[in-house]
């Protein structure tokens, strides 16, 4: 079974400047998460999807960050302008079923952004 | 937000060692506790689903309790090896669905 791909694996970018993220989730994966990752912290929950629709986006800061999932698969993650603090490592996960405890959530091996 | 906190925040073992760390999270409004391993340029690999109190898990060398009344969770590792080395992060997630990882706590196990 393919895992979840993200791509780019890495991406630097200078500040003001846009950067999208990727993710193919496990085939059949319903729900879809984003997690933005700064250095000596936990991941912390930025979206998650429930096929096409979104569940949770209550922390991602919408001034700057977009994301969608197109036809309840592939999701892209959008940052428009970035600032420094937007280095991080963004993971993407999926899982099974509707999303919540009780579910594996399967993870990608991230894509990790430096803002000049 | 909720409090998540793991200890220690690292940890550094001889080969062979036994070794034990703590996850602590909110003693109210429980739903599960999830355990990763997550090795340098790699993804984050599930460990552990722990959803109720007194649970104990088991994966080769790798076990994890859970008490939910006092809010805390320990891994321990049984002779830790190289391959071990990774940060184990800890993810609480309450009865509102609301997700919340610890900070996460980096092995190094020198050989």
């Amino acid at each position: 079974e393919a895992g979840v791909a993200q791509s780019p694996r890495y991406k630097i970018i200078e500040k003001r400047q846009s950067v999208a993220f990727w993710c193919n989730p496990i085939s059949g994966h319903a729900t879809l998460y984003w997690y933005q990752q700064i250095l000596g912290q936990g991941p912390k929950l930025l979206i998650q999807f429930q096929n096409n629709g979104v569940v949770d986006d209550s922390q991602l800061p919408k001034d700057r960050f977009s994301a969608e999932r197109l036809k309840g698969v592939d999701s892209t993650l959008k940052i428009q302008p970035a600032k420094l603090e937007d280095s991080a490592v963004y993971l993407c996960a999926s899982s099974l079923g509707a999303g919540g405890g009780g579910e594996t959530q399967y993870f990608g091996p991230g894509t990790r952004l430096l803002v000049l | 937000i909720l409090n998540v906190e793991q200890s220690p925040q690292s940890l550094h073992v001889q080969e062979g060692d036994s070794t034990n760390f703590t996850c602590s999270f909110p003693s109210s409004n429980f739903y599960a506790l999830h355990w990763y391993r997550w090795e340098t340029a790699k993804s984050p690999e599930a460990l552990f689903v722990m959803t109720l109190n007194g649970d104990e898990k088991k994966k080769g060398r790798i076990s994890a309790t859970l008490n939910t009344k006092e809010g805390y969770s320990y891994l321990y590792i049984k002779g830790s090896q190289p391959e071990d080395s990774a940060t184990y992060l800890c993810a609480f997630w309450d009865a509102g669905n609301m997700l919340t990882f610890g900070g996460g706590t980096r092995l190094m196990v020198k050989p």
